[in-house]
């Protein structure tokens, strides 16, 4: 079973700086993961899928790349409306469907 | 525009049943693999499981096989998740998910709001 691990688990951010966000995959998983954002109270939402095709509707400040075992989410210059927890998800791959623990970017 | 709406979540004490519903609009239903994702109080998300487009195959959490199951009315637009022998760990919230591959081997491009499960005596 393939084992997803986000680092940092807090990230402390000003806004306006950059954020960088680490995905680590137990094994090989190619391109096939997903970037969610989790905002308080909400359902999450994805931002990023194959890696690094942002969804529809996404802003161009978040970009994710790396392949086979190690990811990242990049923020360029974080907005308010940023600050929230993100997940990573290896897909393709039949079930169990892993996510990563998260990761919190809060305000610094 | 994509809508997944939720519902049927509770209080019930343990060792009892429950059965939730997201109903879907806005998209070709029976194209889509459809998943149940929980979160429980203060935790990350855990996937629970998921279901083929026609219906034919489930696949489940080890936390939940056997205890729960997954299905779909495509005449309906819904997706459902019977829950039974509820323990206090399976306390979340539970969303559904769409996934754009009809196999549900995809990520998931649109969730609803969520249902509040509290099992509790």
């Amino acid at each position: 079973e393939i084992v997803m691990t986000q680092s940092p688990d807090t990230l402390s951010v000003s806004p306006g700086e950059r954020a960088t966000l680490s995905c680590r995959a137990s094994q090989s998983i190619g391109t096939y993961l997903a970037w969610y954002q989790q905002k308080p109270g909400q359902a999450p939402r994805l931002l990023i899928s194959g890696a690094s095709s942002r969804a529809t509707g996404v802003p161009a400040r978040f970009s994710g790349s790396g392949s086979g075992t190690d990811f990242t989410l990049t923020i360029s210059s974080l907005q308010f409306e940023d600050f929230a927890v993100y997940y990573c998800q290896h897909y393709n791959n039949w079930p169990p469907r892993p996510f990563g623990q998260g990761t919190k970017v809060e305000v610094k | 525009q994509v809508q997944l709406v939720e519902s049927g979540g509770g209080v019930v004490p343990p060792g009892r049943s429950l059965r939730l519903s997201c109903e879907a609009s806005g998209f070709v239903f029976s194209s889509c693999g459809m998943h149940w994702v929980r979160q429980a109080p203060g935790k990350g998300l855990e996937w629970v499981a998921v279901i083929w487009y026609d219906g034919n195959t489930g696949s489940y959490a080890d936390s939940v096989k056997g205890r729960f199951t997954i299905s779909r009315d495509n005449s309906k637009n819904t997706v459902y998740l019977q829950m039974n022998s509820l323990r206090a760990e399976d306390t979340a919230v539970y969303y559904c998910a769409r996934d754009p591959d009809d196999y549900g081997d995809s990520f998931y491009d649109y969730w609803g709001q969520g249902t509040l499960v509290t099992v509790s005596s």
